[in-house]
């Protein structure tokens, strides 16, 4: 079975601190994403990765950066965080064949 | 630009009942289109994946059908438990891009 997993499941910070949400699959894939889910807005594309130290802009890049090292893992930093950022992130990886996308637990982060 | 609608946003039936849930999309040039179950504050399961090629998957009591001319997948859920009480969303992959565009999903309630 595919396993992505985060690092946290909650997570708390103040306005204005660097965050750093890692995300780590097992299955070789080439392809990580990250979204961030809202009430009433649904899941949005942050950014994604289709390969080691390769980045595509998703939908609402603006705020966040993220950095691929090593193929298994995928991390999203706030640089500094404010309090629209409180949302739930989930991180997700897809093989580049057959596509099925596979998603992490998620974090729920609240930015005070 | 893709949009990806699900109708209704909420559902509730009692246990045993046989139900579909629906899913359109506007633009049909889609690679496939996948169903994720989503239990609160959790991440999302993927449940089925239909490729562009295919007209249905199967997976236990599920069933997911692909219409492409008429921009729509539905999601059959046979004798209906309480178990199966989450949120559903459907997502289209793009045929030029990785990306995902996720629909926000139907919240079904099974009574027992």
């Amino acid at each position: 079975d595919v396993k992505v997993t985060q690092s946290s499941r909650y997570l708390v910070k103040r306005t204005g601190e660097k965050v750093f949400l890692e995300c780590v699959q097992d299955m070789d894939h080439e392809n990580m994403f990250w979204y961030r889910q809202d009430p009433g807005l649904g899941l949005r594309l942050i950014y994604f990765s289709y390969d080691v130290k390769m980045k595509e802009k998703g939908d609402i890049p603006e705020g966040y950066s993220v950095s691929r090292e090593k193929k298994e893992r995928f991390s999203l930093i706030l640089e500094s965080a404010s309090t629209n950022q409180t949302s739930m992130y989930l991180c997700a990886s897809s093989s580049p064949g057959y596509n099925e996308q596979f998603f992490g637990p998620g974090t729920r982060l609240t930015v005070l | 630009k893709q949009e990806v609608t699900q109708i209704p946003a909420a559902l509730s039936v009692p246990e045993g009942e046989n139900l579909v849930l629906n899913c359109s999309f506007t633009d049909s040039a889609i690679y496939n289109l996948q169903w994720f179950r989503q239990d609160p504050g959790k991440g999302l399961t993927s449940l089925l994946l239909i490729q562009s090629s295919q007209r249905e998957q199967t997976s236990g009591r599920l069933n997911a059908s692909l219409d492409k001319s008429s921009g729509r997948s539905t999601l059959y859920i046979a004798a209906s438990q309480p178990g199966d009480s989450a949120t559903y969303l459907c997502a289209a992959r793009g045929g030029s891009n990785y990306k995902l565009t996720f629909g926000k999903g139907t919240l079904l309630t099974v009574n027992p």
